[in-house]
């Protein structure tokens, strides 16, 4: 079992709409969760990151975790053609960053 | 927020050559650097762990001898891709902590190597 598994998409999404990125992982002793974006040909950029159980929101991006089922998501309010890109979830073990295949995200116009 | 850099940004070398790329930390100093690999539609693989004054650790099925790592100095490290082969053709980004906030990791803009 992959350390951290995403659906690989695409997932297209209306613009406006909510986009939902989901991600689990295996190790249950994981504490640090990250989601990336990454545009096509660039490397990945920090959107959020979250340690504890619940909802953490920064602005129209909203992650939450679940430690006990082992699950990690990110909504995307108001989505818009900009937000379409690689979404990466990742983990921390021993302050390395474990990357998910991530998901390719298409915010239709 | 903190800055890290790579250079170059792109690299065409011929089978059998020798690359080098340099990563550095612009605006903090970084004790430990990694450096990631990805192949086209794939995502970011772990390589290496750079550390700073010691031998990097490799990430199992990594060829040490292969790809040489060296963190120079608290702002810089190298990766040196020896007797590159075209299957070494891929995307390099390295990344270091930014300790002052958490334990987020910060990307360089990567270098993307092909080999003919």
């Amino acid at each position: 079992q992959k350390e951290v598994e995403q659906n690989s998409g695409p997932l297209s999404v209306p613009e406006g709409a909510i986009a939902s990125l989901n991600c689990t992982y295996s190790d249950r002793g994981s504490q640090s969760f990250f989601w990336y974006r990454q545009y096509s040909g660039k490397s990945p950029e920090l959107i959020m990151f979250i340690y504890s159980n619940g909802d953490k929101e920064d602005g129209r991006f909203t992650a939450q975790l679940n430690k006990a089922s082992q699950y990690v998501s990110l909504l995307i309010r108001d989505s818009q053609p900009s937000d379409s890109a690689t979404y990466l979830c990742a983990l921390n073990r021993d302050d390395k960053i474990i990357f998910g295949k991530g998901t390719r995200l298409h915010i239709l116009p | 927020g903190a800055v890290v850099s790579q250079h170059p940004s792109w690299v065409i070398c011929k089978s059998g050559t020798s690359v080098k790329i340099e990563c550095r930390s612009l605006d903090f100093q970084a004790t430990t650097m990694f450096w990631y690999r990805q192949f086209p539609k794939q995502s970011l693989m772990l390589m290496a762990t750079s550390n700073e004054g010691s031998k990097a650790t490799y990430e199992q099925g990594v060829e040490k001898d292969k790809f040489l790592i060296n963190h120079a100095s608290l702002t810089l490290s190298t990766l040196t891709v020896t007797s590159a082969h075209p299957e070494d053709s891929s995307f390099y980004i390295c990344s270091a902590p930014f300790r002052g906030v958490g334990v987020e990791q910060y990307f360089g803009p990567g270098t993307r190597l092909t080999v003919t």
